[in-house]
């Protein structure tokens, strides 16, 4: 069965400063795709960024950036220069590709707060 | 496109009581996903339509649950027989499919969720 696992409940990063949030998982599969999701205090969760099982180099998007290692089986997120807008929950998910289903699996998410 | 709705926003009822939730994927997207999320916990699956067709169901979702997706469109969960248990937030989110053609998994675009209190 997948699991992910997220061992950090709760950050603190000084604001400009960068952090980096833990997350592992596991899997049978040799296709799948590994996902962070921002939810700030709305509720709504929010596409951050998408790492592939096949991808060689590691994903980044604009501020964050996934450090991905595949033996180990981790997919961490590297949140560059933080902003106190940046304080939130985030969560690590993984979908099979090949599944037809494709559902998220999520960890427990950790809570980053953003000190100025 | 303002992308997925989700109504109510918020909804208390009494133990007991049936509610029914709606979602409104983003317009093109063929899969709709629930989930729940209670208070500290990531989101959990709770049931998936490719357009109109339920095609897989967690076992978290008990007889009390109810899912629909009539013409591919909207979809529609209802809870029957609250419980206390079942206050959650209830999360609906859409993509166009599994996957693209070379392979890369779809992200799932959420809607702002429905937070549910039963008394």
């Amino acid at each position: 069965a997948q699991k992910i696992t997220q061992t950090q409940p709760g950050m603190f990063v000084q604001e400009k400063e960068a952090v980096t949030l833990d997350c592992t998982y596991d899997t049978s599969d040799q296709s799948y795709g590994l996902f962070w999701y921002k939810q700030p205090s709305s509720g709504e969760m929010i596409f951050l960024i998408y790492q592939g099982s096949y991808d060689e180099q590691n994903a980044t998007e604009g501020r964050y950036s996934l450090n991905f290692q595949k033996a180990r089986k981790s997919a961490n997120l590297v949140i560059s220069a933080s902003q106190l807008g940046d304080s939130a929950m985030y969560f690590c998910a993984m979908r099979e590709i090949y599944n037809q289903g494709g559902k998220l699996i999520f960890g427990q998410g950790t809570e980053l707060s953003v000190k100025p | 496109d303002t992308g997925v709705s989700q109504n109510p926003r918020h909804k208390i009822t009494k133990r007991g009581q049936n509610v029914t939730f709606r979602c409104d994927p983003i317009s093109e997207h063929n899969r709709l996903y629930w989930y729940r999320q209670t208070l500290g916990q990531g989101p959990e699956f709770l049931t998936y339509f490719q357009n109109e067709a339920q095609l897989e169901k967690s076992r978290l979702l008990s007889d009390r649950f109810s899912a629909e997706r009539p013409k591919g469109s909207f979809s529609t969960l209802e809870i029957q027989r609250t419980e206390q248990g079942d206050s959650a937030m209830y999360l609906c989110a859409s993509s166009p499919l599994a996957r693209d053609r070379v392979g890369r998994a779809y992200e799932q675009y959420f809607g702002p969720g429905t937070r549910l209190t039963v008394t």
